[in-house]
């Protein structure tokens, strides 16, 4: 069972550059989410997108855009990398809202130079 | 403002103690509190508390919730090498469900 797939797993920016993270999951899940996560400050929500065709802000959305593509495909893309944002990206997943048991997937480790 | 607090931040134990997490909160109109374990990649889903007093077991895992006091633990028996790990204790905010806040968790770290 696939669950949540994310890709690429690795990857190095120069500042400025532009990139998409893309998710996929094939559980039939209605909720998608994008973390970022810091050494020392657990995980913090980007985006969210609550059902097809909807996103929402999370705490920490400066900097990044966000498409949910149809159900399965939630996407996030840094327009213009800046080197505050290398951290791990996890994307995650649950049937219906965040109060349900978040499937996560394995995370982009993502550095910009 | 809400938060998710955990302590201790990191722990050292040898197998076979037992060991406690605890994570308190402070999340206006408090739905459910979620423990997830995150070894080196994903985190994993452990516990969904909504109830005080009612205890949830898995195996040599159990954690319950006390709403009064807004705190919750997480008990490991006889700790496992492979129970290393971080523990992450997440709140949804009962305005926007999907607003997740997560604690900055623990690592626990258990040696032979």
């Amino acid at each position: 069972n696939a669950g949540v797939t994310q890709t690429p797993k690795f990857q190095v920016l120069k500042t400025g550059q532009s990139m998409t993270l893309q998710c996929a999951q094939d559980m039939n899940h209605n909720s998608m989410y994008w973390y970022r996560q810091d050494p020392g400050m657990g995980l913090r929500l980007i985006y969210y997108s609550a059902s097809e065709g909807t996103t929402d802000k999370g705490e920490v959305p400066n900097g990044y855009n966000v498409s949910r593509l149809n159900k399965r495909e939630f996407s996030l893309r840094l327009e213009s990398a800046a080197p505050s944002q290398t951290s791990v990206y996890f994307c995650a997943s649950s049937e219906r809202g965040g109060a349900q048991p978040q499937h996560f997937g394995d995370g982009t480790r993502l550095s910009i130079l | 403002e809400d938060k998710v607090v955990q302590s201790p931040l990191s722990l050292v134990v040898h197998e076979g103690d037992t060991v406690t997490l605890n994570c308190s909160y402070e999340v206006t109109n408090f739905r459910s509190l979620l423990w997830y374990k995150q070894e080196k990649k994903a985190p994993t889903f452990l516990f969904m508390l909504t109830s005080s007093g009612i205890e949830k077991k898995s195996g040599r895992l159990s954690s319950i919730l006390d709403k009064k006091e807004l705190f919750s633990i997480l008990n490991i028996t006889a700790t496992q090498t492979g129970d290393s790990a971080v523990y992450l204790c997440a709140v949804p905010r009962r305005t926007s469900y999907d607003k997740v806040i997560f604690g900055p968790g623990t690592s626990l770290s258990v040696i032979p």
